[in-house]
């Protein structure tokens, strides 16, 4: 069965301060790895796919890169704005359909001023 | 550019009631998934379409029923509610499994 952990659970910085949020993996074969950003109530907004180890993408200020075990999203002078639930789900490969996206608990950033 | 709608965005229903929740797909996705995400929860997988057949199923109660239309909208029917029920449910749609979006949500309510 395909598991997603992420950590820290939580994690508080300061307007400014970079770090880092970890997902880890396991999956039958790997088809994608996706990364969204979710505010309280609302829906999960796509950030990222990623679907090779090596790959890294990028977007203002956070950057995701792909391992064969894990994923990070770095985060770059985060500002109060970056505040979020920020979630990591794993899509398998196979089938003639596109499967569905497993998620991880989720990291709870909060920014402070 | 367009994304994925749901419709309502809230809904109180009483126990033991029928609920209907509807997605809109982004033009020209082949692919849409439910998901129930409970309070500080991760979504869940409910069930999935390809090109408007059932792909796949997650952890969806027999209460619970969906399907996809010709215009590629898909419905998710919910019988006998139970308090357990209330949560958010989202719709999201994907280009051949690509990017997959959400819709906001549709907040249900059992009282």
């Amino acid at each position: 069965e395909d598991q997603v952990t992420q950590s820290p659970e939580a994690l508080r910085l300061q307007e400014g301060e970079s770090s880092s949020l970890n997902c880890s993996y396991t999956v039958s074969g790997l088809r994608g790895l996706f990364w969204y950003r979710q505010d309280p109530g609302k829906g999960p907004e796509f950030l990222f796919t990623l679907y090779s180890a090596g790959e890294e993408k990028e977007k203002e200020r956070l950057k995701a890169t792909l391992t064969k075990k894990e994923s990070f999203l770095h985060i770059t002078a985060p500002k109060p704005e970056d505040s979020a639930t920020y979630l990591c789900a794993v899509q398998a490969r196979g089938g003639t359909s596109y499967g569905k996206l497993t998620f991880g608990q989720g990291t709870i950033l909060t920014v402070h001023p | 550019a367009a994304g994925v709608i749901q419709s309502p965005r809230h809904l109180i229903k009483e126990k033991r009631e029928t609920a209907t929740l509807k997605c809109y797909p982004i033009p020209r996705h082949d692919t849409v998934y439910w998901y129930q995400q409970g309070p500080g929860q991760d979504p869940q997988f409910l069930i999935s379409f390809y090109e408007k057949m059932q792909s796949d199923k997650g952890s969806i109660p027999d209460r619970f029923s969906a399907q996809q239309f010709s215009d590629y909208h898909s419905e998710l029917n919910m019988s006998s509610l139970e308090l357990g029920d209330s949560a958010l449910y989202f719709c999201a749609s994907s280009l051949r499994g690509f990017e997959a979006f959400f819709g906001q949500g549709t907040r249900l309510t059992v009282v």
